[in-house]
């Protein structure tokens, strides 16, 4: 199994403002996911990030929303722009082809 | 699509109870089946998974039996413990390495 961190593993935000997540794993994947999980709810996929490629957004995510970064095989970015109070989540971060390792996760509350 | 179903919680029982929560899918297919475990305060975690029809996946006390006929793949284990309290996602794996969760049961062991 695969050893992610994410950083930061908790913030709060201002609306309006934007945040910028990372997701470093310990060895090299082709394909990383960006998930996010609302308060008590399950995981919804935001999009496939591919190295070398555009991400692949699910339906109900846009890419000037919630951009992504995968510059290199180990590492993705995941932006939540112009936040709101409705984009208080955990976001987590995935690798895997069969099934999926997970990182901690990053808890974010948005005023 | 692709989905899953699977029990409403929370869900309560004492200690050395027996636990099933029910998960039942749809997909096209031959799916890979999972569990996932999210203790408080932590990240989430695979419990177990099947690959296919029949396999039994086992962890930690938990089993869960890949049941193409039934479509299911229910979490069982025969004596629950304090520990054990935490939410469980029933979760399929979809095309292009996809997962699809369930909505997730939370489970709380009482002394």
């Amino acid at each position: 199994s695969a050893v992610i961190s994410q950083k930061p593993s908790r913030d709060i935000c201002q609306r309006g403002t934007s945040l910028t997540i990372q997701c470093q794993v310990d060895s090299q994947v082709t394909m990383m996911f960006w998930y996010r999980q609302q308060p008590g709810q399950s995981l919804t996929l935001i999009a496939t990030a591919n190295q070398g490629s555009e991400a692949t957004y699910e339906s109900g995510f846009v890419i000037d929303k919630f951009p992504i970064s995968r510059p290199n095989l180990t590492f993705s970015t995941l932006t939540v722009s112009n936040m709101s109070p409705e984009d208080s989540s955990i976001y987590l971060c995935s690798v895997g082809n069969n099934e999926q390792f997970f990182g901690p996760g990053t808890r974010l509350t948005v005023l | 699509g692709d989905s899953v179903t699977q029990m409403e919680g929370p869900v309560t029982l004492s200690e050395e109870a027996f636990l099933t929560i029910n998960c039942t899918y749809t997909a096209t297919g031959y799916p890979s089946l999972f569990w996932y475990v999210q203790y408080p305060g932590e990240g989430l975690q695979l419990l177990l998974k099947a690959t296919k029809a029949d396999d039994k996946g086992s962890n930690k006390g938990f089993e869960a039996t890949y049941r193409k006929e039934t479509t299911s793949f229910h979490l069982e284990k025969g004596s629950v413990q304090v520990s054990d309290s935490a939410v469980y996602f029933c979760a399929l794996g979809s095309s292009a390495s996809k997962i699809i969760f369930g909505s997730g049961t939370r489970l709380s062991i009482r002394p």
